[in-house]
């Protein structure tokens, strides 16, 4: 497709369990973000990936947090050992290049809910 | 801390009337700012921009103010129409850093009514 798109739309799990959320940015896209958005708060930067270089992680809440990206293709965020706290929309984000007035373009997200 | 304040979490505005989103910021770094717009269930769109060094930008119905001395921007939106019903945020970035990463406001829900 021609947008972002991401895996799965909707998640449900248990307390304690792991998540794997995919995101598959615009095709050619070097720089891919994951954001989250908690219940009536902005969206809060977690990752971003540019290109071959080291990620920045700066945003992850916690050593809970991982993700990764093979080359400028897909992207996984991996959560371990989730808590109720980490329910959230889970929003990637790609664009073309790392320049900071590029326009970002986004997924429809991925509803996570950890009962 | 909150670097971007929406102080309004909605607002609603009647059909062909002038709709004004206001956003406010404290990191003074910030030189780059966004408006995008998010319906239900989907990601959020962009939907238009300005950079420091300019204070108005224009793109059809939708423009955008910015404010630095008071560290303050707005989106007008006229006339507004009820396909601008949709949940309003305000981004920035700064050229440091993670330059490219964006610090969303809270968002501002807009109700265009008939």
């Amino acid at each position: 497709g021609a947008g972002v798109s991401q895996s799965p739309s909707n998640k449900v799990t248990e307390k304690g369990k792991d998540v794997e959320l995919r995101c598959d940015p615009i095709s050619g896209h070097t720089a891919l973000y994951w954001y989250r958005q908690r219940l009536g708060q902005g969206l809060e930067f977690l990752i971003y990936f540019q290109g071959n270089s080291a990620p920045d992680k700066s945003g992850l809440p916690s050593d809970r947090f991982s993700a990764e990206r093979t080359g400028e293709s897909v992207s996984t965020l991996t959560i371990q050992r989730t808590q109720q706290e980490d329910s959230a929309v889970y929003l990637c984000a790609s664009r073309l290049s790392g320049g900071a007035q590029e326009t970002q373009y986004f997924g429809p997200g991925t509803r996570l809910l950890v009962l | 801390d909150q670097q971007v304040k929406q102080n309004s979490p909605s607002l609603s505005v009647q059909e062909g009337r002038i709709s004004i989103l206001n956003c406010d910021y404290t990191n003074s770094m910030f030189d780059y700012f966004l408006w995008y717009k998010k319906y239900p269930a989907e990601g959020p769109t962009f939907l238009i921009s300005i950079s420091s060094i300019k204070d108005k930008n224009e793109d059809g119905r939708f423009t955008v103010f910015l404010n630095k001395s008071a560290k303050h921007l707005s989106l007008h939106i006229v006339p507004s129409q009820p396909g601008d019903s949709a949940v309003y945020f305000c981004a920035a970035s700064g050229d440091t850093g993670t330059a490219s990463k964006l610090t969303f406001g809270t968002g501002t829900r807009l109700q265009v009514t008939l």
